[in-house]
């Protein structure tokens, strides 16, 4: 069955300091694979996705994430941190199933 | 603007009392979505429409319905809600069904069964 692992729940960087955030993905076949923030308070926001292509995919805010099939992995970055990427960041699959399957979640806090 | 929205945004119930949660989206999507989110579990899906009248089982569906019978809307029902149903939830939705397909969400209702 198709699942997502984010294996930190909960991670805390100072401001300034890179990021990397861990997904891994359990699918059978050619994954679609998202990156959502959830910022207090509000609805999830697509930080970027991967279908197909170059394995290195460039999001909004400054994020990219790459795809490694070797290590089922699909891993966020940002080389700088800012105060306001504090947030919660989910990692998702798209199957062929017509759903989508989420990861736990990252917490992400940010020190000044 | 384009966005989904939903109503309430917060809303506190009694056991047993049957409620509706709204969610309309204006983008003219065809696929819409329910998710439920709980600590230390994700979004799981409740149930999902790839078209009017076309409704699907998620992975969570015990205790709810929703009906598709404008494109736009995609109420969630809670017939007899009970303490487990205390979640947040998210109706989310697309240009196509498909798992390449972008989902916007809204802002979540938050929702406590007493």
């Amino acid at each position: 069955a198709q699942s997502v692992t984010q294996p930190d729940i909960h991670i805390t960087v100072s401001e300034g300091a890179s990021l990397e955030l861990r997904c891994n993905y359990s699918y059978g076949a050619t994954p679609y694979l998202f990156w959502y923030v959830q910022s207090p308070g509000q609805g999830l926001q697509l930080l970027l996705k991967y279908f197909s292509g170059d394995t290195l995919v460039q999001g909004i805010k400054g994020f990219e994430a790459e795809f490694k099939r070797s290590q089922s992995s699909f891993n966020l970055r940002k080389p700088s941190v800012h105060w306001s990427d504090a947030a919660e960041y989910f990692c998702a699959v798209g199957t062929n199933n017509n759903d989508m399957r989420f990861g736990a979640g990252t917490r992400l806090t940010v020190k000044p | 603007e384009a966005q989904v929205t939903q109503n309430p945004r917060y809303l506190i119930t009694v056991t047993g009392k049957k409620l509706t949660v709204t969610c309309s989206q204006n983008m003219n999507h065809e696929y819409m979505s329910w998710y439920r989110q709980d600590p230390g579990l994700g979004l799981r899906q409740i149930y999902y429409s790839m078209n009017v009248e076309v409704t699907d089982k998620g992975d969570v569906p015990e205790g709810y319905k929703v009906s598709r019978k404008e494109k736009r809307n995609f109420p969630l029902i809670l017939e007899s809600p009970s303490p487990n149903q205390t979640s947040l939830y998210f109706c989310a939705s697309s240009l196509w069904g498909g798992p390449n397909n972008e989902q916007f969400f809204g802002p979540g209702t938050r929702l406590t069964v007493l």
